[in-house]
């Protein structure tokens, strides 16, 4: 059974630092990608970073870019998010995803092409209030 | 960044009918389009990618066709599980971005 399971959300002021980490079990983690996607409330969803197969690259949403930072261990299957700097537009339910390529294989991956987001967590909810 | 736009943002349908939902991309992103479908409490599920693909395990009612810019996902014979938010995706190019979402309602 595949199963992702978010953990390190909560409730932080403007300004400080969450870890988020998602545990994976159930299929490859050696997948095309792994990514975090977040929704805020009553809202759609939004990508928000992705790291590439093994130690690939990493990429992120503008909104975030400079002040997050994800990151995976393949020993542990766990993929991590490192939010610094957050602001009250952060807070979200942040979901773990795993990105699947079906049809072109590595060569175009750093496009982003050929990546869609085949499995999901439950979300971990982050709250970022005074 | 390219930007996906869905219309209509809800409707209304019954059990049976057909429903047809509506992506539109901001530049040419050929077949590289995926659909999701979120039930409320829930996380998306993949429905369809490559615009056309049907996901394993999703059952046939569900087709998408389009390509270049615009594209479609209808569900023929509605049943009460297919009452959700709908979600189409561009898989072209980093950043990946989502329409605003479209949610099925029962009438």
């Amino acid at each position: 059974e595949v199963q992702l399971l978010e953990s390190g959300g909560g409730l932080v002021q403007p300004g400080g630092s969450l870890r988020l980490s998602c545990a994976a079990s159930g299929f490859t983690f050696n997948i095309a990608a792994m990514a975090w996607v977040r929704q805020a409330p009553g809202k759609g969803l939004e990508w928000v970073s992705e790291i590439l197969r093994s130690d690939g690259p990493t990429y992120y949403a503008d909104s975030v870019k400079g002040r997050f930072t994800i990151s995976r261990d393949n020993s542990k299957k766990t993929l991590y998010l490192q939010m610094n700097s957050l602001r009250v537009e952060d807070t979200a339910l942040y979901y773990c995803a795993a990105v699947t390529s079906p049809l072109m294989g590595g060569s175009v991956w750093h496009l982003g092409r050929d990546l869609y987001f085949i499995f999901w967590g439950q979300g971990t909810l982050v709250t970022v209030s005074s | 960044d390219i930007q996906m736009t869905q219309s209509p943002s809800s409707v209304s349908a019954s059990v049976g009918d057909r429903v047809t939902i509506t992506c539109r991309a901001s530049q040419d992103i050929s077949t590289w389009l995926g659909w999701y479908q979120q039930k409320p409490g829930k996380a998306p599920e993949l429905l369809m990618y490559a615009a056309s693909r049907l996901q394993s395990g999703v059952p046939s009612r569900f087709s998408g066709s389009g390509s270049g810019t615009d594209f479609t996902l209808t569900i023929n014979g509605l049943q009460p599980e297919d009452f959700a938010t709908y979600y189409c995706q561009q898989a072209n190019s980093f950043p990946q971005t989502f329409g605003q979402g479209t949610k099925l309602e029962i009438k």
